[in-house]
């Protein structure tokens, strides 16, 4: 079975501090992709990353960064230097080999305080 | 930059109405979904749909719910009579290929409110 697991509900930062969002994962496909999507107050769900199950190296886009790691089934985003733009709900999803749909998490809704 | 389009973006019915939602997906892709999303809550898998038939569906696509490509290009969900628990966020989305072969893009949802 699929799972997806984002233990942090909400989450609330001063703007500029740095702050991770956390993803846990369970399949039993040894090829698999994560993704993360944003969902902005506007309700449409934006892709910011994907990620299949081979590739391991973290990645950086300007404010953002993630890390996979394998060993303990996480796909962590962070966000350096947050701004009030970023306040959102992200979510974090799992899309395996077999089958055909998305998992996704429950969400982290995080807001940046100017 | 190519899109998904779903229309409406809100729809008030009653209890019992049938409605139907429309999604165009981008002119490319070959792989169609609908995911639902109730207020506050996770977005939940409904159906997919290639090659012009439902390859999967979850538990919540029961005999109420349907899927349908018309046409070329639009992608319906038509749900036969409402109820209020089906008050949510629909969202449309598409994909080229299979699984391994890329991210959905999504629409902007459409919002149902059933009284």
């Amino acid at each position: 079975a699929q799972k997806v697991t984002q233990a942090q509900t909400e989450i609330s930062v001063v703007e500029k501090e740095d702050v991770t969002l956390d993803c846990v994962y369970e399949t039993r496909d040894t090829t698999y992709y994560l993704f993360w999507y944003k969902q902005p107050p506007s309700g449409e769900l934006v892709f910011l990353i994907r990620r299949n199950s081979f590739d391991e190296q973290n990645e950086i886009s300007g404010r953002y960064s993630w890390n996979f790691q394998k060993s303990t089934s996480s796909f962590n985003f962070t966000i350096t230097a947050s701004q009030v733009v970023d306040s959102a709900v992200y979510f974090c999803a799992l899309s395996a080999n077999t089958g055909n749909q998305f998992y996704f998490g429950t969400g982290t809704s995080l807001t940046v305080i100017p | 930059e190519p899109e998904v389009t779903q229309t409406p973006s809100h729809q008030v019915t009653q209890m019992g109405q049938e409605v139907i939602l429309r999604c165009v997906p981008i002119s490319n892709h070959l792989y169609f979904y609908w995911y639902r999303q109730i207020l506050g809550q996770k977005v939940e898998f409904l159906v997919s749909f290639y090659n012009n038939e439902i390859s999967e569906k979850s538990e919540i696509f029961d005999d109420q719910f349907s899927v349908e490509r018309p046409d070329g290009s639009n992608f319906t969900l038509k749900i036969r009579s409402t109820k209020l628990e089906d008050s949510a966020m629909y969202f449309c989305a598409s994909r080229r290929g299979p699984p391994n072969t890329g991210e959905l893009f999504f629409g902007e949802g459409s919002r149902l409110t059933v009284l």
